[in-house]
């Protein structure tokens, strides 16, 4: 079946670069996506990648795709303390289906 | 508001009675999702409706849970005879078709099962 993996927790220091993995299990996704979850707030997408790129850039996140591992990775530049947050990587195959996600990784921003 | 509206934001129950949670899409978004956050599980996708479809019931825990919307607008989750084990947070979210798999989630409801 689908299943999304994801680290737990990551902590760094302000400044530094951030490094989230996922990897899923699913070869049909078409869509690839990154969830930020703050405090007391439902999610919110903060970027996706169509399956068939290896790489999609958007200010300071960088998203890299690696089809054949199905390994996902959100790089986070300059991390700031306003990055703390949940980040969920989830798939989904097309359009409107429901999206799997995995369970989150807790990103600590360290001053 | 713009957003998605779910109430109540928390709700405390005894076990055994049932509890009924709303939530308001965005307007016009023909998509809405049910999804469960508990801690340490992640995400866990519950019953999806899209349109005048038959909603994908696939991801509901048992026949306590059930789910409606009326006028392809609210929905209300309902779950019968709580359990201590259904003590989570409930996330809404509903969707366009638009940028492919961009849903807009409510902040939840806490649902607390003594």
């Amino acid at each position: 079946g689908e299943d999304v993996e994801q680290s737990l927790f990551l902590s760094v220091r302000e400044g530094d670069s951030s490094v989230i993995n996922c990897t899923y299990t699913d070869s049909s996704s078409t869509y690839l996506y990154w969830y930020k979850q703050e405090p007391g707030a439902g999610l919110q997408l903060l970027t996706y990648i169509f399956s068939n790129m290896d790489m999609k850039q958007d200010q300071r996140l960088t998203v890299l795709l690696n089809k054949k591992d199905k390994h996902l990775s959100l790089r986070i530049a300059d991390t700031q303390t306003g990055d703390s947050a949940i980040y969920f990587c989830a798939e989904g195959v097309s359009g409107n289906t429901p999206l799997v996600f995995g369970k989150g990784t807790r990103l600590s921003v360290i001053a | 508001g713009a957003g998605v509206s779910q109430s109540p934001s928390n709700k405390v129950t005894e076990k055994g009675k049932d509890v009924e949670l709303r939530c308001d899409p965005i307007s016009g978004h023909t998509a809405l999702y049910w999804y469960r956050q508990s801690l340490g599980q992640g995400l866990e996708f519950l019953i999806y409706f899209q349109g005048n479809s038959a909603p994908d019931k696939s991801g509901l825990p048992s026949d306590r849970f059930s789910a409606e919307r009326t006028g392809g607008s609210v929905s209300t989750l309902t779950i019968q005879r709580t359990q201590q084990e259904d003590s989570a947070v409930y996330l809404c979210a509903s969707s366009f078709s638009g940028t492919p798999g961009e849903l807009f989630f409510g902040e939840g409801s806490r649902l607390t099962v003594l």
